[in-house]
C-alpha cells in the first residue's frame, strides 16, 4: 500500500492552462504539505494543512490554490501556468502538531513541465 | 529562526570509502533533526532522525549521524560507501510539529 500517493506522476501542459495535482495519504496523519523542488533540487515549502485547516502559506503566487476536502487529501490547483512553474511538486504528510519529532512522509512527486 | 546549512553541494567518494555529509543547524532551542535521501526520480525517504534520546543516531542502510550541540552539527556518515548510496541527501530541522526547514541538499557520487 502506498502511504502517500500523487497523481499524475508527469504533467506536460501549455502556458496559460489550469491544472491540478492530487495527493492522498493513508497514514492517518493530521498534517499535509506541498513542496516545490526546482532543477537544482532545492526544496521549498509552499503550503501546510492541519486537519483541513491552512497553517502555512509561504510566499507563493495566488495562482496556486490548495484544497483539502478531508484530512487525507490535499490537492493543488494551479491557474494560468507559467514557464517558471516547471518543477517537481511533492506532497508530504506528518503526524501533526502534537509531536515535534515526527518525520514527514513524501509522495513520489509530480513532474510538471510547462511549454 | 531555524535553518540548516549543508556544506558541499556535491561529494564524491570511492566505493568502500567513508561517506561524510555535513549539516549545521541554527536554532534558538534544541531542535529535532532529520536526514532524508532522495534517489533519482523518487520522493524523499527518511534515513534517520534525532529526537534528543541519544546523540548518536543509527539509521537505515548503515548510515548514522551524531548530534553535537557544541558544534551545532548533525553530520551524516557511513563507514563504507556502496554504489547504491548515490543519491541526493537532505538535512532538515524542525522545532514545531508542522514546520520543517530543509537544507539545499548534497549530491553523493560513488566512484567504482
Amino acid at each position: 500500500d502506498t502511504a502517500v500517493s500523487q497523481t499524475p506522476k508527469y504533467l506536460v501542459t501549455q502556458m496559460g492552462n489550469d491544472k491540478s495535482i492530487k495527493c492522498e495519504q493513508n497514514l492517518g496523519h493530521d498534517t499535509m504539505y506541498w513542496y516545490k523542488q526546482d532543477s537544482k533540487k532545492f526544496l521549498k515549502i509552499m503550503f501546510s494543512y492541519n486537519n483541513k485547516e491552512l497553517i502555512i502559506n509561504e510566499t507563493v503566487p495566488n495562482r496556486f490554490s490548495p484544497k483539502s476536502p478531508d484530512k487525507a487529501h490535499l490537492n493543488l490547483h494551479i491557474n494560468s501556468l507559467e514557464l517558471g512553474d516547471s518543477a517537481v511538486y511533492f506532497c508530504a504528510s506528518s503526524l501533526g502538531l502534537s509531536s515535534s519529532y515526527n518525520e514527514q512522509f513524501f509522495g513520489p512527486g509530480t513532474r510538471l513541465t510547462v511549454l | 529562526a531555524q535553518s540548516v546549512t549543508q556544506l558541499g553541494s556535491h561529494v564524491s567518494v570511492s566505493e568502500g570509502a567513508l561517506v561524510l555529509l555535513r549539516c549545521n543547524y541554527s536554532s534558538s532551542v534544541p531542535p529535532y533533526l532529520f536526514w532524508y535521501v532522495q534517489y533519482p526520480n523518487q520522493g524523499l525517504q527518511l534515513l534517520l532522525k534525532y529526537t534528543s534520546a541519544a546523540t548518536l543516531v543509527k539509521g537505515i542502510n548503515g548510515f548514522e549521524a551524531e548530534f553535537k550541540k557544541s558544534e551545532t552539527s548533525f553530520h551524516l556518515t557511513k563507514p563504507s560507501a556502496h554504489m547504491s548510496d548515490a543519491a541526493e541527501y537532505f538535512c532538515a530541522v524542525s522545532k514545531t510539529g508542522n514546520q520543517f526547514y530543509f537544507g539545499t541538499g548534497t549530491s553523493l557520487t560513488v566512484i567504482p
